[in-house]
């Protein structure tokens, strides 16, 4: 069985300032890990991704995530955030059968 | 462009009626899945295909939905008879198989469906 705890509903931050958002899974084998997306009145889209390899993985958009199988986390980061960063970021695990299992979501609201 | 195409994009329906809703996975996927999002749960996984067959659909109620996929350009999810705890967006989702399955998804805008 796996698992993914966002341990922040909500991260209110100012416009230029950095952000974290957490996330921690569970699992009893190897996975796959990826952040995704979702603005308002649309679909999740995937933000990163790993799968293998270097433990810091990267989007387009200066976001920035960091495996660390120790601590059983998978963080999201941004340097300096914009105010169209604000949506909902999810963090989702996939283990052995393909299935991912989601985390409840982290609102990310960017205030100027 | 390839992507997930998903319809109705919203629905309102009395409670009792049936409810189709119909996802069109992006070519060459063989993993589709249903997820439904509602404030008070989340996201739910209802149902998931690798190569149309049915591979779990644990999270979905037996006695009022059903999940197919009569080709690879098609999944549908069946809701009848639909009941106002039904509200709620209903996403699909397709995901690639390179070798290994590694569970990345594309989804659909959603279908919003509101049960009165």
């Amino acid at each position: 069985a796996q698992s993914v705890t966002q341990l922040d509903s909500q991260v209110p931050v100012f416009e230029e300032a950095p952000v974290e958002l957490r996330c921690n899974y569970s699992s009893s084998v190897s996975v796959y890990l990826f952040w995704y997306v979702q603005y308002p009145n649309q679909g999740l889209q995937l933000l990163l991704k790993y799968l293998s390899g270097s433990t810091l993985v990267e989007s387009i958009n200066g976001f920035e995530a960091e495996f660390n199988k120790s601590q059983t986390s998978f963080h999201l980061r941004k340097p300096s955030v914009h105010i169209s960063d604000t949506a909902e970021y999810f963090c989702a695990v996939t283990g052995g059968a393909g299935k991912s299992t989601f985390g409840d979501g982290t609102t990310l609201t960017v205030k100027p | 462009d390839a992507r997930v195409t998903q319809t109705p994009r919203h629905k309102v329906t009395e409670m009792g009626q049936e409810v189709t809703m119909r996802c069109q996975p992006i070519l060459g996927h063989n993993t589709v899945f249903w997820y439904r999002q509602t404030m008070m749960q989340g996201l739910e996984l209802l149902a998931y295909f690798r190569n149309r067959a049915p591979l779990d659909d644990s999270g979905m109620p037996k006695d009022r939905f059903s999940a197919e996929m009569p080709d690879a350009t098609l999944a549908t999810l069946k809701i009848q008879p639909s009941e106002p705890r039904d509200s709620a967006v209903y996403f699909c989702a397709s995901g690639p198989q390179r070798g290994v399955n590694t569970g990345e998804l594309f989804f659909g805008e959603g279908s919003r469906l509101t049960v009165l």
